[in-house]
């Protein structure tokens, strides 16, 4: 079946301007996660939602970054007056709630944004 | 903070197992050790995870010590296509934000 999908792949903005990426995850994941990133660096959680809970933002770096997820499906993670050391590779990742499954995050392709 | 170590990197030779280590000395009862791969440029590719006891499926092997302190991830056969950095991760499976925290890995180097 198909994988989780983000959109676009790349993303070239200048400073101060706002971007939104989208993550569509697995078909029937309830959980959904948010990571970044950054050049040679590992992955740093920034936002996780499940089901109609209220979503863990703990990892969201400034007021600058929100997502919100509609539908319990896609998501969108906006980054408002984007900064130089925004730039990374902004990972998705989705999860079922199934015990088989024991919680294992399959993530997306990633975005890599790019800020001029 | 991640709540394993790893290697910083390691070398293999083309056919032969790499044994890649892993040591989570403060693991809890409830917490399942898992694996991913990063190969440049792509999102963590899933490997296996397990909870103590052997684990195999068809990428590779998991095996967990009897007092679950470390682990190591056993690729039978490597492939110049198994050049990734490997991550070990614990987490419960249930309860809080399941996040993930990822330390630095183990980058894997395969040689022909």
């Amino acid at each position: 079946g198909a994988g989780v999908s983000q959109s676009p792949s790349n993303k070239v903005t200048e400073k101060g301007k706002d971007v939104e990426l989208r993550c569509d995850p697995i078909s029937g994941h309830t959980a959904l996660y948010w990571y970044r990133q950054s050049l040679g660096q590992g992955l740093e959680f920034l936002i996780y939602f499940q089901g109609n809970s209220a979503p863990d933002k703990s990892g969201l770096p400034s007021d600058r970054f929100s997502a919100e997820r509609t539908g319990g499906s896609v998501s969108t993670l906006t980054i408002q007056r984007t900064q130089q050391e925004d730039s990374a590779v902004y990972l998705c990742a989705s999860s079922s709630p199934g015990l088989a499954a024991q919680g294992t995050q399959y993530f997306g392709p990633g975005t890599r944004l790019t800020v001029l | 903070d991640a709540k394993t170590t790893q290697p910083t990197s390691m070398d293999c030779a083309e056919g032969r197992a790499a044994n890649l280590p892993c040591n989570h000395s403060t693991i809890s009862g409830n917490e399942y050790v898992y694996w991913y791969r990063q190969i440049h440029s792509q999102g963590p590719q899933y490997i296996i995870h397990g909870l103590k006891n052997n684990e195999t499926n068809e990428m590779a092997s998991l095996i967990i010590t009897e007092d679950r302190k470390s682990s190591t991830l056993i690729l039978p056969h490597a492939t110049l296509r198994d050049t990734a950095v490997y991550y070990c991760i614990v987490r419960a499976p249930r309860g809080g934000t399941y996040k993930y925290i990822f330390g630095t890995g183990t980058r894997l180097k395969v040689l022909a």
